[in-house]
């Protein structure tokens, strides 16, 4: 079955302790986003990559890391983990992106708390 | 900001009625793309339309788009109450609206 598998699903931590939320595609996309949804500021894109090795900012990276060594893996690294963290984290994928025609597939999510 | 904005914020309706939720952005697009979301849990692609078409059908989902007023508007006609969710325009470079929540009373 074609999908994004993230990993955890729920995660409390504690301020500063370093973790990773992992992100995996099955469907050889070259496009790998990740998002943070808060309510009443909707998705917005905390990094993305084009392809592997290629990683970029979107509109809210600081406090995040992201690294693409595979095609098929896009884990997002929080090194110092904030209470202004605390959120629900999607991670999507796209054949070449939306610019040519196709939309994302999203994972389920990641409901982190930081405590 | 490029996001699509989606209005309205919130849509009740009865069973069977249509509902009607439209988004607005602000640059120029090659495609628009909306998406549901259940409570908590991932969005799903619903349907694309590039910026040369002006409608489009899937099933009970019609959308329209008007590039010279930037806008789009998704119709869900004979709602059912699994269409209860929030649903999101998003623009080719991936930005997404805060998204209009709609329930469907049975």
């Amino acid at each position: 079955e074609a999908q994004v598998t993230q990993n955890p699903r729920y995660l409390i931590t504690v301020t500063g302790k370093k973790l990773t939320v992992t992100c995996s595609q099955n469907m050889n996309h070259e496009y790998m986003s990740w998002y943070r949804q808060d309510p009443g500021l909707g998705l917005r894109q905390i990094y993305y990559s084009m392809n592997v090795e290629v990683t970029d900012k979107g509109d809210v990276p600081e406090g995040y890391k992201v690294s693409r060594k595979e095609k098929r893996n896009f884990p997002l690294i929080l090194e110092s983990p904030s209470p202004n963290q605390t959120s629900l984290y999607f991670c999507a994928s796209s054949y070449t992106g939306a610019r040519v025609g196709y939309g994302y597939t999203f994972g389920s999510g990641t409901r982190l708390t930081v405590v | 900001s490029q996001q699509g904005e989606e209005d309205p914020q919130a849509l009740s309706i009865q069973e069977g009625e249509n509902a009607t939720m439209n988004c607005s952005y602000k640059t120029s697009i090659n495609n628009l793309q909306w998406y549901r979301q259940n409570s908590g849990r991932g969005l799903v692609h619903l349907i694309l339309i590039r910026s040369n078409e002006r409608e489009k059908h899937s099933g009970r989902l019609r959308v329209t788009l008007d590039t010279s007023k930037k806008s789009s508007s998704l119709l869900i006609t004979a709602s059912r109450a699994a269409d209860t969710a929030s649903y999101f325009c998003a623009t080719d470079q991936f930005y997404f609206g805060t998204g209009t929540s709609l329930t469907v009373i049975p």
